[in-house]
């Protein structure tokens, strides 16, 4: 069971460029979201999704776009990196009546 | 708005002793959940231990057990004979019951367990 897989595990991107970060799940769970952990500080939610085609708002969604075309794959997209998404990015995934999370490994992103 | 209050920034402890993370917690919503995260030096998120709004009794998962206090909006984690293998960042966090469990997350406290 390979859980929930996110790629890549690091990246240095330049100011203004443009990333997708890969989230994939194989534990057929509804929902699955995406959450950033700035350093020493906890994780704040970015977008989640309770379903293919059905995506919403987190916390700290500027900077940020999603889409859930499939029930496994809940991608991350960057337009115009900045400084300030310099961050461990996590995807998790989750039954809707079931408690807890399965999370990734995180990628780590650095924006210079 | 749900908030998580994490008011340990570090906590040391020798190895053996128990040790308490405290959690406080402010939501007006009635059922909610609460939870306990580790993150150790490699950086995943494990999760520990949950604990649900209209549950009567504290949770144990092993060696961890969540001291709840609802009236007091407290939900702090002990760990019984602590181990070296806990040195690690921990979290508390909460969802509350109205559709996907978004979770909010407390800033965390960094335990270090010395020999």
């Amino acid at each position: 069971n390979a859980g929930v897989t996110q790629t890549p595990k690091f990246r240095i991107l330049k100011i203004g460029q443009s990333m997708t970060l890969q989230c994939t799940q194989d534990m057929n769970h509804n929902y699955m979201y995406w959450y950033r952990q700035d350093p020493g500080m906890g994780l704040k939610l970015i977008y989640y999704s309770v379903g293919a085609g059905i995506t919403d708002k987190g916390e700290v969604p500027n900077g940020y776009n999603v889409s859930r075309s499939t029930t496994e794959d809940f991608p991350l997209r960057l337009e115009l990196a900045a400084p300030s998404q310099t961050s461990v990015y996590f995807c998790a995934s989750s039954y809707p009546d079931r408690v807890g999370y399965t999370f990734g490994s995180g990628t780590r992103l650095t924006v210079v | 708005a749900q908030k998580i209050t994490q008011t340990q920034p570090g906590m040391f402890v020798q190895e053996k002793e128990a040790v308490t993370l405290d959690c406080t917690y402010d939501t007006s919503d009635q059922s909610y959940g609460l939870f306990w995260y580790k993150q150790p030096s490699s950086g995943e998120m494990i999760f520990l231990i949950y604990q649900g709004s209209y549950d009567e009794q504290n949770a144990t998962e092993g060696r961890y057990s969540l001291n709840f206090q609802k009236a007091r909006k407290s939900a702090n984690l002990v760990i019984s004979a602590s181990q070296l293998g806990d040195s690690a960042m921990y979290f508390c966090a909460m969802s509350v019951a109205q559709g996907a469990q978004k979770l909010v997350f407390g800033q965390g406290t960094r335990l270090t367990i010395n020999p």
